[in-house]
């Protein structure tokens, strides 16, 4: 049981270049986040779908962008990255119960140099 | 807006005792969802124990218990018989009711475990 796949675990890129976070999990959940986590801080959500073709921003989207085409892949774009995107990324999903845990990824560490 | 706070940026315990990390919130809900969860250095979010604010039982989870006070919006974890694999970042979390985006994180708190 795979659950919650996030790839690459590791990438550094340099300014203004662009790339995607990938994420995909096989447990059949319609809602899947993704937080980013700050030194310090803890994990702010940047967006989050209910389910496939449906997005929302949460918190912290400016930078970034998603999209939902199937229920099991939620991947994250960055554009033009800056160095305030570096961060550790985490994708995540649950069922769509409030009182169900959210299911997380390894994480992407990420350095914008 | 929901807010949670863990101000405890660090601590340690000796193995085989007994440590409690601190979380209270700020809510204007009746219902709700709390959390714990360990991140070891491996990254990986795993959960360690929920509670569900309208049971006044508080949740057990084997060596992890937690001190529900509602009235004080105060969710503490406490974890008995330290283990070295307890090592980790612990984060409390709050969900709202009805709205599954809104997971609320504290910073979370750095335990290490002395052998």
């Amino acid at each position: 049981n795979a659950g919650v796949t996030q790839t690459p675990k590791f990438r550094i890129l340099k300014i203004g270049q662009s790339m995607t976070l990938q994420c995909t999990q096989d447990m059949n959940h319609n809602y899947m986040y993704w937080y980013r986590q700050d030194p310090g801080m803890g994990l702010k959500l940047i967006y989050y779908s209910v389910g496939a073709g449906i997005t929302d921003k949460g918190e912290v989207p400016n930078g970034y962008n998603v999209s939902r085409s199937t229920t099991e892949d939620f991947p994250l774009r960055l554009e033009l990255a800056a160095p305030s995107q570096t961060s550790v990324y985490f994708c995540a999903s649950s069922y769509e119960t409030v009182n169900t845990e959210a299911f997380f990824g390894q994480g992407t560490r990420l350095t914008v140099v | 807006a929901q807010t949670v706070t863990q101000s405890q940026p660090e601590m340690s315990v000796q193995e085989a005792e007994t440590v409690t990390l601190s979380c209270t919130y700020d809510t204007s809900e009746s219902d709700y969802y709390l959390f714990w969860y360990k991140q070891p250095p491996s990254r990986q979010m795993i959960l360690v124990i929920r509670q569900e604010a309208y049971k006044q039982q508080n949740a057990t989870e084997n060596r992890f218990s937690v001190n529900f006070q509602k009235a004080a919006k105060s969710f503490s974890l406490k974890i008995s018989d330290s283990q070295l694999g307890d090592a980790a970042m612990y984060f409390c979390a709050y969900r709202a009711p009805y709205n599954n985006n809104d997971m609320r994180f504290g910073a979370g708190t750095r335990l290490t475990v002395k052998p």
